[in-house]
């Protein structure tokens, strides 16, 4: 069964900061990783998906890592923004497109 | 495009009742799927299609219900409502099943008195 843990499970930092988000999965028999975005009370959205053969995605300050074979990815957020604050949800696809989720890292992002 | 909508947007039940949440798509992707997002437990998979006619059960599938007539619409139902049932709950779709990102519903929030 696959399992997904991210760390750490809440974050608090000053504006302008850069850091790193952390997600491990059990099986690396993968599809693909998504990273999601979830504000209080929200739907989630999709910021950056990898596929099991690409090593990197980045979109404007995100870059998210993918090292299926250790069973790791990292999110990568540049220059931090008050807007920032969220929780941040990783998701594994190990086929059918079903997902399994870690439990979130919460993030606020201070001014 | 409205994209993944899911209705209604809150609702409370008794013990016992019985409802159906909906979840329709107007993007034609064959997968869908039904989670339920509860408090130190994260997101865990309910339900998925892969398409029109064909069903399967995820991690979670006790005491819901299925059934995809048409690639657009992917109904819940809750048999007999249950407090366990309190959840916060999302629908996803996407188009094929490994290469492309899922879509997420805004949610149905429901309560089981």
């Amino acid at each position: 069964k696959q399992e997904v843990t991210q760390i750490p499970a809440a974050l608090s930092v000053p504006e302008g900061e850069n850091l790193v988000l952390n997600c491990s999965f059990t099986d690396s028999a993968i599809y693909n990783l998504q990273w999601f975005r979830q504000d209080p009370g929200k739907g989630l959205t999709s910021l950056l998906l990898i596929q099991s053969s690409q090593r990197e995605q980045t979109s404007g300050r995100l870059n998210a890592s993918l090292d299926k074979s250790s069973g790791r990815s990292t999110l990568y957020i540049a220059a931090s923004q008050p807007g920032d604050s969220a929780t941040y949800l990783c998701a594994v696809n190990s086929g059918y497109s079903t997902l399994t989720f870690g439990k979130g890292t919460m993030l606020l992002v201070s001014p | 495009n409205a994209g993944v909508t899911q209705t209604p947007k809150f609702q409370v039940l008794k013990t016992g009742q019985s409802m159906t949440l909906q979840c329709a798509q107007d993007m034609n992707h064959e997968y869908m799927s039904w989670y339920r997002q509860d408090p130190g437990m994260g997101l865990r998979l309910i339900h998925y299609s892969v398409g029109a006619g064909i069903t399967d059960q995820g991690e979670v599938p006790n005491g819901y219900n299925v059934s995809r007539s048409t690639t657009e619409d992917f109904p819940l139902r809750l048999l007999s409502a249950a407090p366990s049932q309190t959840s916060v709950y999302f629908c996803a779709s996407s188009w094929g099943q490994g290469q492309e990102t899922q879509y997420f519903g805004p949610g149905t929030r429901l309560l089981v008195l």
